[in-house]
């Protein structure tokens, strides 16, 4: 069964820092791009960052850009989000998914989701 | 604001049919494949329809996509009460090399 169990949020204050990480199973971690989606409460889905199959290539929202980096140990099957310099703004859901098909906005599956709050 | 755009909200009756349109631009729709995504409250999204028409299996054939020019739409025909959810459409920007995700039609079944 294909899965994606999100791990590390938290409570954190304005300008600390804080480590999400994703475990995938039931298929081959190595072969896919993976994905960050945030979901502010009561808003909708943003986009965040991806990170090619090897871990070379990775891409970020304007919003994240120099603040957050995206990683990925493949032999660990996993897939990080440090989250450096957290504003209020960043407060949200953020789910890890799996890049599906050659199309860049297709994602299947998608994790439950951790809640990221940051406040003072 | 998003880049790109849904109506917020959307209604039908059960055995209706209703079509959600997704709005873009040259930079998006008009030059990348469309996904749609279904979320129910407090749940994860899940992909509704692939590369502007495809179904994933398990998808009933209820649900259709369609893209033409800058413009998105998915239908649901035969609406169901457990259609009640949120729906977003999806697509790559060249121009802000990112996704851009619509905002979001609730879908009400009255």
């Amino acid at each position: 069964e294909l899965q994606l169990v999100e791990s590390g949020g938290g409570l954190v204050q304005p300008g600390y820092s804080l480590r999400l990480s994703c475990a995938a199973s039931g298929f081959t971690f190595s072969n896919y791009w993976m994905h960050w989606v945030r979901q502010a409460p009561g808003k909708g889905l943003v986009w965040v960052s991806r990170i090619n199959e090897d871990g070379t290539g990775t891409t970020y929202a304007d919003s994240v850009k120099d603040r957050f980096t995206i990683s990925r140990d493949n032999a660990k099957n996993t897939l990080y989000l440090q989250m450096d310099s957290l504003r209020a703004e960043d407060t949200a859901v953020y789910f890890c998914t799996r890049g599906y098909t050659s199309s860049a906005s297709c994602f299947d599956p998608w994790g439950q989701g951790t809640l990221v709050t940051v406040s003072s | 604001q998003s880049v790109l755009t849904q109506p917020p909200s959307a209604s039908g009756t059960p055995g209706q049919r209703v079509t959600i349109y997704c709005s873009g631009s040259s930079s998006n729709i008009g030059s990348n494949t469309v996904n749609w995504y279904q979320q129910f409250s407090g749940t994860a999204p899940k992909l509704l329809i692939y590369r502007n028409n495809q179904r994933p299996s398990g998808v009933p054939d209820r649900f259709s996509g369609s893209k033409s020019g800058t413009s998105a739409s998915l239908a649901i025909s035969g609406l169901q009460s457990e259609d009640e959810a949120v729906y977003y459409c999806a697509s790559w920007d060249d121009s802000v090399i990112a996704v851009a995700f619509g905002g979001g039609t609730k879908l009400t079944v009255l």
